[in-house]
């Protein structure tokens, strides 16, 4: 069955400090991976997404992913963390055959420290 | 701005009541998503419409829960006869082409926060 699971419920780094957090999936073919962070009382903000090509994904605000076909991990980083990057992260998942719906992962919850 | 519009922000309805929920997506999109989501959860797809079509409801209760994208206006998701177990914020997607199987983001309108008293 189709998946995406981000392990972590929360995750906490220290302002300046790099950041990651981490997202797999279960999919067969190609997947397209996407991230998106929530913060409160807001919707959903597209972050970045990878569909093919280089592995290494640059996307909003500094944000960085890198697709890992063999460990089927599409993890979230930036190189030095801020406060305001403190929110709800969600990593989720589609393809282009077969009907495959997005699927959402449950979120991580970000808290960065000053 | 002209990104996706979700009204009301916030909704309270007593038990047994009616809840109309509705958004207008991006301009050029043709593609809505509705999800629901509770506190400190994820997303919960419900269901995916295209204009005058429903695509896929597999995530809407079979019961109570309607939703429409008529070919004027803005999608409708109707929540009939509202149970406690309703409240929940309520957010509206659009895409641009390609649907839920696809490669374009999903664009996402800031919700309904509804309360069942």
């Amino acid at each position: 069955a189709q998946s995406v699971a981000q392990p972590e419920d929360q995750v906490n780094v220290a302002e300046g400090n790099p950041l990651t957090v981490k997202c797999t999936y279960s999919v067969s073919g190609n997947p397209y991976l996407f991230w998106y962070v929530q913060y409160p009382n807001r919707g959903l903000q597209f972050l970045l997404k990878y569909i093919t090509g280089d592995n290494l994904v640059k996307g909003s605000y500094g944000f960085e992913a890198e697709f890992n076909k063999s460990q089927t991990s599409f993890h979230l980083k930036k190189p030095s963390a801020l406060v305001s990057d403190s929110a709800l992260y969600f990593c989720a998942v589609s393809r282009n055959t077969g009907g495959f719906k997005t699927i959402f992962g449950a979120g991580t919850r970000l808290f960065v420290k000053a | 701005n002209a990104g996706v519009m979700q009204n009301p922000r916030h909704l309270v309805r007593r038990r047994g009541q009616e809840a109309r929920l509705r958004c207008s997506p991006m301009k050029g999109h043709s593609h809505v998503y509705w999800y629901r989501q509770l506190p400190e959860e994820g997303l919960k797809f419900m269901v995916y419409l295209q204009k005058e079509n429903i695509i896929d409801e597999s995530g809407m209760p079979k019961e109570r829960f309607s939703a429409e994208f008529p070919k004027e206006g803005p999608s409708i998701l109707r929540i009939q006869q509202v149970v406690r177990g309703d409240s929940a914020a309520y957010f509206c997607a659009s895409s641009q082409q390609g649907g839920q199987n696809s490669n374009q983001p999903q664009h996402f309108g800031d919700g309904t926060r509804l309360s069942i008293l």
